[in-house]
């Protein structure tokens, strides 16, 4: 079954505390993206990658890194968490052959920073 | 540059009834248009797309929408709502058929399906 899968699914840390949230994709997909979702704001983009090695800025970037050292994984990183980072976050993933911009989500990754 | 609103944040409707969603969007090229829906504590599933072919559209579990070029819009309906729709649905737009990479989300609409 084709998935997206991430890690951890609920998380409460503190203003400063680094955390990583894993995202792992069994489909071969080349194109892999985060986004955070906030009430009244839909989804906004954080970082998106075409490929390994190949990783860009989305629209709400400030705060996370990601990297893409392999095809299947692609994590989200805090170094120093923030409130307002408080979020529920989205990895998703598609592939070249799947239709025009379909993605696939993963179940989701409430944080909640105090 | 390309955007979207959906025009009700919630829409409540009882069981059985027709479901009408409602989306507008603004695109400089002929866009891609898809909806996505989100049960409680899941991911986004994608309902249905339009990518230029039969301007009516149908998608699972009943779903479909209609890309109206004159009027900017892309309403989702439903014949009869079941207690099983009542989740969260989000209109998407995209410019580049080529790359997710431009998808731009609306804020979303709140389902209610009453009994």
């Amino acid at each position: 079954e084709a998935q997206v899968t991430q890690n951890p699914r609920y998380l409460i840390t503190v203003t400063g505390k680094k955390l990583t949230v894993t995202c792992s994709q069994n489909m071969n997909h080349e194109y892999m993206s985060w986004y955070r979702q906030d009430p009244g704001l839909g989804l906004r983009q954080i970082y998106y990658s075409m490929n390994v090695e190949v990783t860009d800025k989305g629209d709400v970037p400030e705060g996370y890194k990601v990297s893409r050292k392999e095809k299947r994984n692609f994590p989200l990183i805090l170094e120093s968490p923030s409130p307002n980072q408080t979020s529920l976050y989205f990895c998703a993933g598609q592939g070249a052959r799947s239709g025009a911009n379909v993605l696939t989500f993963g179940a989701g990754s409430r944080l909640t920073v105090l | 540059a390309q955007s979207v609103t959906q025009l009700d944040s919630h829409v409540s409707v009882s069981e059985g009834t027709p479901v009408l969603l409602r989306c507008n969007y603004s695109s400089s090229y002929s866009p891609s248009l898809f909806w996505y829906v989100q049960h409680p504590n899941k991911g986004l599933q994608l309902l249905l797309k339009y990518t230029s072919a039969a301007t009516l559209v149908k998608g699972i579990n009943g779903f479909e929408a209609e890309f109206k070029k004159s009027e900017t819009s892309f309403h989702l309906t439903k014949p009869s709502a079941h207690m099983s729709d009542a989740a969260e649905y989000f209109c998407v737009v995209s410019e580049d058929v080529g790359s997710a990479r431009q998808l731009t989300f609306g804020s979303g609409t709140q389902l209610t399906v009453l009994p």
